[in-house]
């Protein structure tokens, strides 16, 4: 079974530029999450998806967004990069486990996209 | 508001000694509760998770944690340090409420020495 993927795993960009990082998730996984990595302020979450729809976001400025496909593969997009914007940006997805008593489905993390601004 | 902390952000050990990494969270519903570790350049992987099913409880690769309500502690331990343990070990919590957010602790990086 393949994990999750995410593209590009490295990449470098300059102040003002936009950057567009795609995850595909394991397959049958509807819920995508995505969440930004930092030595300064650790693992925040950024937001998640489900059936293409938002469901929770994070405390990260507007530049920040996302979107979900019918087929679950998410992408997020930053806009107007800033010299803070360097990071891991690690995908999750899970099973939806909504209207469960468990809340037991674990999150499956991709290997990152670590994106560099200069 | 629920946070995760984990009192260490370094832990050294000799290779055969017990791990011990802290994770102390604050919940206002009952928690779940997450350890994932992480190796350079790759993402979490998750080592063990506790849902209310037992207070211990045994994860991959001899990693356990036991949930201690009344300290409000998920501590990480194992018996015998090995070299491939040299990792970054995260803490989470996930509140029932929480749908897919995990809230993450500052992480703990493992050296272990020969």
């Amino acid at each position: 079974k393949a994990g999750v993927t995410q593209t590009p795993r490295y990449l470098i960009k300059t102040r003002g530029q936009q950057v567009t990082l795609s995850c595909s998730p394991i397959s049958g996984h509807r819920s995508v999450s995505w969440y930004q990595q930092t030595p300064g302020q650790g693992l925040q979450f950024l937001f998640e998806y489900f059936s293409e729809t938002q469901r929770n976001k994070g405390n990260f400025p507007g530049r920040f967004s996302g979107r979900q496909f019918s087929n679950s593969r998410s992408e997020m997009n930053v806009s107007t990069l800033e010299l803070g914007d360097s990071a891991l940006y690690l995908c999750a997805s899970s099973l939806d486990d909504r209207g469960t008593v468990s809340g037991a489905n674990v999150l499956t993390f991709g290997a990152g996209s670590r994106l560099t601004v200069l | 508001a629920q946070s995760v902390t984990q009192l260490g952000s370094h832990v050294s050990v000799s290779e055969g000694a017990l791990v011990l990494l802290r994770c102390n969270y604050s919940s206002s519903v009952p928690p779940y509760l997450f350890w994932y570790v992480q190796y350079p350049n790759q993402g979490l992987q998750l080592l063990l998770k506790y849902t209310s099913a037992a207070t211990l409880v045994k994860g991959i690769n001899d990693f356990e944690a036991e949930f201690k309500k009344s300290e409000t502690s998920f501590h990480l331990t194992k018996p015998s340090a090995h070299m491939s343990d040299a990792a970054e070990y995260f803490c989470a919590l996930r509140g029932i409420q929480g749908a897919q957010k995990l809230v993450f602790g500052q992480g703990t990086r493992l050296t272990i020495n020969p």
